[in-house]
């Protein structure tokens, strides 16, 4: 089956720096990503909505030059958190589909990247 | 507002039971809805999908249905294991999938 890869898994990274984390689609094409943000005990809050070749949609109350998104291809997409601070720290996931196929195909999931900013 | 609600917020059976999740929805549109099973420090797996049209899906032991009239789905799982302890989570599309709506998740432990 469909197969997203995120990485890394988890990373620790002091206040001020940057860090990317790369999301893959393995199997497919994935045309349309998405990125988003969990907090302990809280629901997935969607970030952004990335579409190769274009630029991100960003959610209202995200910072996009923050927050940086590159779909680059069909099988890559990458969130850069920048100059980043403690309260950065969260689970990032990321998502992907081809809006080529059926409206209600899974949705797959990255397995997550830990954040924590100290 | 485009809203998923979904109880009980936790709940603890004994391995072999069964049990039953439920999520409520007002969301307009409606498109599909998916139930997804996310574990701790892992990305969400899917479960079900449901359309307008579909009033009930199994995948294994996991049975999802769907009232669309009254705006309710539920999740029932048949002989519960361990490895079922996880956060069950509820998903409305409304068109697109730009426009999902997350439940905030039911966590289901499992016990000896």
């Amino acid at each position: 089956g469909a197969v997203v890869s995120q990485h890394p898994s988890w990373v620790i990274c002091k206040s001020g720096t940057s860090v990317k984390i790369e999301c893959r689609s393995l199997d497919f094409q994935a045309t349309t990503m998405f990125w988003y943000r969990q907090f302990p005990k809280q629901s997935l809050m969607l970030m952004a909505t990335s579409n190769e070749g274009s630029k991100a949609t960003y959610e209202q109350g995200v910072e996009k030059d923050k927050f940086l998104i590159n779909h680059a291809s069909l099988t890559l997409s990458t969130l850069t958190v920048t100059s980043a601070h403690p309260e950065d720290s969260s689970f990032y996931i990321c998502s992907a589909t081809d809006v080529t196929q059926a409206y209600n195909s899974p949705l797959h999931f990255g397995n997550g990247t830990r954040l924590t900013v100290t | 507002k485009n809203q998923v609600e979904q109880s009980p917020q936790s709940l603890i059976i004994l391995e072999g039971k069964n049990c039953t999740l439920q999520c409520n929805y007002t969301v307009s549109p409606f498109s599909n809805l998916r139930w997804y099973k996310q574990d701790t420090g892992r990305g969400p797996v899917s479960l079900t999908i449901m359309t307008f049209s579909e009033n009930t899906k199994s995948n294994g032991r996991y049975t999802a249905t769907l009232d669309a009239d009254t705006k309710q789905s539920s999740l029932h799982i048949t002989a519960s294991q361990l490895s079922d302890s996880a956060s069950y989570i509820c998903v409305v599309s409304a068109s697109g999938y730009s426009t999902l709506t997350f439940g905030k998740g039911t966590m289901l432990l499992v016990s000896p």
